[in-house]
C-alpha cells in the first residue's frame, strides 16, 4: 500500500488560516469516509485532531475542521495559533482492512 | 481514561526478533476495540504496522506481513508486537494504540527500538 500524499510543509501567520490537503486513491481515502487527521509536537506521541473526515473528538478546537472530495481530503486550521505548530498526518482505512498514513505535513507558524 | 504503556529491550541485534508489549489500563483488551501498533523512523513519517482484536483476528501492513506476529492476553490485559528479521530499516519509535472506531483515539507514549550490533 503506498503513503497518501501530503504537502512536506505549509506555512501562515497568526491569525490566518491554512489547508493540508491528503491524496490518495478510490480504494481508500476516496472509498471511505474512514479519514482521520492527527497532530504531533515534537518528541510527542499523535494526538487525534478529527475523526470520520470532519468530526472533533471532545475537547478538540473548532478552529480545526476537516471535508473531503473524491480521493483528496483537506485538513483546516483556521485563526492559526502558535501552539498549532506541529507535524500532521492523515490517514485512512483501505479496502484490504489495512490503515495507511500520509507522509505528514510540517506546519510552520510565522 | 484510557492508557497505553510500551515496554521492551530498547537494542535489538540485526536479524534478531523485536518483542514489544502494550499495558493497558483504564480500559480493556477484551471491549469491542481493535488493538494497533504504529512505528516511526527518526525524522520520517508514521507507518502502520497492524492490529488485533480481543478474538485473535488481526490485519497487518502488507510489508511487514511475513515478518510480523501480533498478539493478545486477554488475562495480562496486554496484546504484543513480534517483528522477525529485523534491520536497520527497523529501527524507529513505536506506538502502540486503541482504535476508538476507525480511527486511533489514545496512544502510548511510544518506546524507540534500535536495530544494531
Amino acid at each position: 500500500q503506498s503513503a497518501l500524499t501530503q504537502p512536506a510543509s505549509v506555512s501562515g501567520s497568526p491569525g490566518q488560516s491554512i489547508t493540508i490537503s491528503c491524496t490518495g486513491t478510490s480504494s481508500d481515502v476516496g472509498g471511505y469516509n474512514y479519514v482521520s487527521w492527527y497532530q504531533q509536537h515534537p518528541g510527542k506521541a499523535p494526538k487525534l485532531m478529527i475523526y470520520e473526515v470532519s468530526n472533533r473528538p471532545s475537547g478538540v478546537s473548532n478552529r480545526f475542521s476537516g471535508s473531503k472530495s473524491g480521493n483528496t481530503a483537506s485538513l483546516t486550521i483556521s485563526g492559526l495559533q502558535a501552539e498549532d505548530e506541529a507535524d500532521y498526518y492523515c490517514s485512512s482505512y483501505t479496502s484490504s482492512s489495512t490503515w495507511v498514513f500520509g507522509g505528514g505535513t510540517k506546519l510552520t507558524v510565522l | 481514561q484510557v492508557q497505553l504503556q510500551e515496554s521492551g529491550p530498547g537494542l535489538v541485534k540485526p536479524s534478531g526478533t523485536l518483542s514489544l508489549t502494550c499495558a493497558v489500563s483504564g480500559g480493556s483488551v477484551s471491549s469491542s476495540n481493535w488493538w494497533g501498533w504504529v512505528r516511526q523512523p527518526p525524522g520520517v513519517g508514521l507507518e502502520w504496522i497492524g492490529q488485533i482484536y480481543h478474538s485473535g483476528s488481526t490485519n497487518y501492513n502488507p510489508s511487514l506481513k511475513s515478518r510480523l506476529t501480533i498478539s493478545v492476553d486477554k488475562s495480562k490485559n496486554q496484546f504484543s508486537l513480534k517483528l522477525s528479521s529485523v534491520t536497520a530499516a527497523d529501527t524507529a519509535v513505536y506506538y502502540c494504540a486503541r482504535d476508538g472506531g476507525y480511527n486511533y483515539d489514545y496512544w502510548g507514549q511510544g518506546t524507540l527500538v534500535t536495530v544494531s550490533s
